[in-house]
């Protein structure tokens, strides 16, 4: 299985500050075939379902504001929120779709400062 | 609009049966496929089980051997049978959908395994 690993666990940034989470898979998520990385981000508010906030590692989903970003490759990731806003406050999960079990990482509490 | 709604939640005996049902609207079922993936009070998401659009099933370590993944698109619905469920089986379920990452995801909905 593919262990990914995210840290730190919990982060407490100023508004309007960067927040940046990071997220590492215990093996290569790229497919070599199509040169795609297999990883998405998602923002989860309690109450509320995941939602998908980037996929191939560094692709937005529409309608998500563009003060987020991924980045990454082979095994090594980020998530970047460029000026935290107060609706970030949420839990992120990076995740692997590569191979099943598509696993999670254990998620990263962003909380204001 | 697109929609996944999950019922079939509750209250259940530790080695008891559920099954969950997700209904699907507003895209293109047969197309996607079909997960679920539950999170337990105080952790993280946990992904449960998948079902591809041509019906080949995985699961996690976790349940594999206790449930069961299946989907009738003629009826645009996706099921999850728990068997021989445990109290660490307790969380909320979701149900979503993709293609490659998960893009469409249903609200959850809850199961207690409790004597």
């Amino acid at each position: 299985d593919i262990v990914m690993t995210q840290s730190p666990d919990s982060l407490a940034v100023s508004l309007g500050e960067r927040a940046t989470i990071n997220c590492k898979s215990s093996q290569s998520v790229l497919y070599s075939s199509n040169n795609k990385i297999y990883l998405a981000w998602y923002q989860h508010k309690p109450g509320q379902p995941p939602k998908l906030l980037i996929y191939w590692a560094s692709t937005r989903q529409s309608g998500v504001p563009d003060r987020f970003s991924g980045s990454g490759s082979g095994t090594d990731f980020t998530l970047t929120i460029s000026s935290l806003q107060a609706e970030d406050v949420a839990v992120y999960y990076c995740q692997q779709y590569y191979s099943t079990p598509f696993t999670f990482g254990q998620g990263t509490k962003l909380e204001i400062k | 609009e697109v929609q996944l709604v999950e019922s079939g939640g509750g209250l259940v005996q530790p080695g008891g049966s559920l099954r969950l049902s997700c209904a699907a609207s507003g895209f293109t079922f047969s197309s996607y496929d079909m997960h679920w993936v539950r999170q337990a009070t105080g952790k993280g998401l946990e992904w449960v089980s998948v079902i591809g659009n041509a019906g080949d099933t995985y699961y996690s370590g976790s349940v594999k051997g206790r449930f069961t993944i299946s989907r009738e698109n003629a009826k645009n619905s996706l099921y999850l049978q728990m068997n021989s469920l445990r109290a660490e089986d307790t969380a909320v379920y979701y149900c979503a959908g993709s293609k490659n990452y998960m893009d469409v995801w249903g609200k959850g909905t809850t199961v207690t395994v409790s004597s």
